[in-house]
């Protein structure tokens, strides 16, 4: 069966110092990825999606990039942090087949401090 | 570009009585469209997609193109109904990406 990994589950940063969350799925070749960061009132904002290694595509523009350097592993990173990139960031996968869902990891707090 | 909107942040609904979460959705193709709920403490899920017209926990949703909705009802609300719920669209020929709405949180009144 298909499994997601998203890690860590919390984290605590400060203001200025590198990102970078990992999400790994297994059990399935070649998903379409995606980032989302979810916040109340806000929903869940598409970040970037992947349909393909090396195949990136950015919704928001912002201090945040992403990367794909294996079939099945989604790289979220910044630089330097902001405290307005303290949030609540969501991977999922999905087959690249009609009329299938997505499915998410369980989520990384992430404060900046 | 493509859009979803739920229009509702909060929705209180008392035990037994009828829930409608509205959704309403902007996209030039053939849209695909879903719900998903998240319970307290729990991942993000699947409820239901319009393309199987199926019903899951007494939830059926109807794509309405003319309306450009699929609003999610259930006839008798319960209290384990109370959740986070998301409208979403999967824009499968353009570029396959998933755009969800704010969501509505569901509190049922005992």
């Amino acid at each position: 069966s298909q499994t997601i990994h998203q890690w860590p589950a919390t984290l605590v940063q400060p203001v200025g110092s590198p990102l970078s969350l990992e999400c790994t799925v297994e059990g399935t070749s070649n998903p379409n990825l995606y980032w989302y960061r979810q916040a109340a009132g806000r929903g869940l904002q598409l970040l970037f999606y992947s349909v393909g290694i090396g195949q990136i595509s950015s919704e928001v523009p912002q201090n945040l990039s992403a990367s794909r350097p294996q079939d099945r592993q989604f790289i979220l990173s910044s630089k330097k942090l902001l405290l307005s990139d303290s949030g609540f960031y969501l991977c999922a996968w999905s087959v690249p087949r009609r009329g299938t869902e997505a499915f998410f990891g369980q989520g990384t707090r992430l404060t900046v401090v | 570009a493509q859009r979803v909107t739920q229009p509702e942040k909060l929705l209180s609904v008392f035990k037994g009585a009828p829930v409608e979460l509205k959704c309403n959705y902007s996209y030039s193709g053939s849209p695909e469209l879903f719900w998903y709920v998240q319970y307290s403490r729990q991942r993000l899920q699947l409820l239901l997609r319009h393309i199987s017209r199926e019903s899951i926990k007494g939830f059926t949703a109807d794509l309405n193109k003319g309306e450009t909705s699929f609003h999610l009802k259930k006839p008798f609300a319960q209290e384990e109904d109370s959740a986070m719920y998301y409208c979403a669209l999967r824009a499968w020929n353009r570029d396959d990406k998933i755009i969800f709405g704010k969501g509505t949180r569901l509190h049922i009144l005992p």
